[in-house]
């Protein structure tokens, strides 16, 4: 089954500067990028996907990125700000039947001031 | 926020108990899909439900069923009860359309078996 890999486990940055997130992922029929905004408490928020035939999707400070050859994409978070502390999770999916997705592990995001 | 819904938002039971949480799925969804997320790790698979009928599988044990109803509201029951099924269970509601899987999260149950 798929298996998605997600790194830093904590990042810590200045407001203003940038943060990068980065998955892997094993299953080459994974078609599907979604990223997801936890704050502590609530429900995972979708905040940008990415579909295989996509290499780059950018949505005002947030972009994220695919390498279907070497199999990972990434989250780019730009010009942070206080209110993106939060935990990312990164996942994967092969629509069709029984699409599930497949999370990473999390990475806890702070920016400090 | 989504529309998709879940009750109850707290629940305590204690070991070898039976519990039955609800989603009602988002407007124009036809499938839920089910999560375990325990304290500090990312949402686990359990199973998703499409038509009423049960579409695939995580790796769970069959204590941990499912029904979806004609409304494509969903309940996830789960038999039972051990100390480590305690956690978070979502529910995301979806629409498997080509270009329309994404997974709308409900606001979560989160169940603390004693």
């Amino acid at each position: 089954g798929e298996n998605v890999e997600q790194h830093p486990s904590t990042l810590s940055v200045q407001e203003g500067d940038s943060a990068v997130i980065k998955c892997t992922y094993s299953d080459s029929a994974s078609n599907y990028f979604p990223w997801y905004k936890q704050e502590l408490g609530k429900r995972p928020q979708l905040i940008i996907d990415i579909r295989s035939n996509v290499g780059e999707k950018k949505d005002q400070r947030i972009a994220v990125t695919l390498n279907k050859t070497a199999k990972h994409f990434s989250l780019h978070i730009t010009e942070t700000q206080p209110e993106d502390s939060a935990v990312y999770f990164c996942a994967a999916q092969t629509t069709g039947t029984a699409s599930k997705l497949t999370f990473g592990t999390g990475t806890r995001l702070q920016v400090t001031l | 926020e989504t529309g998709v819904t879940q009750s109850p938002t707290h629940l305590i039971k204690t070991r070898g108990q039976q519990v039955t949480l609800r989603c009602s799925s988002q407007s124009g969804h036809n499938t839920v899909s089910w999560y375990q997320q325990a304290l500090g790790q990312g949402p686990q698979f359990i199973f998703q439900y499409y038509r009423e009928e049960e579409n695939g599988r995580g790796n769970f044990p069959p204590r941990f069923s499912g029904l979806q109803f004609p409304n494509y509201s969903s309940e996830l029951n789960v038999n039972a009860l051990e100390l480590d099924d305690s956690a978070l269970y979502l529910c995301a509601s979806s629409s498997p359309r080509t270009d329309q899987e994404t997974q709308y999260f409900g606001p979560g149950t989160r169940l603390l078996v004693l």
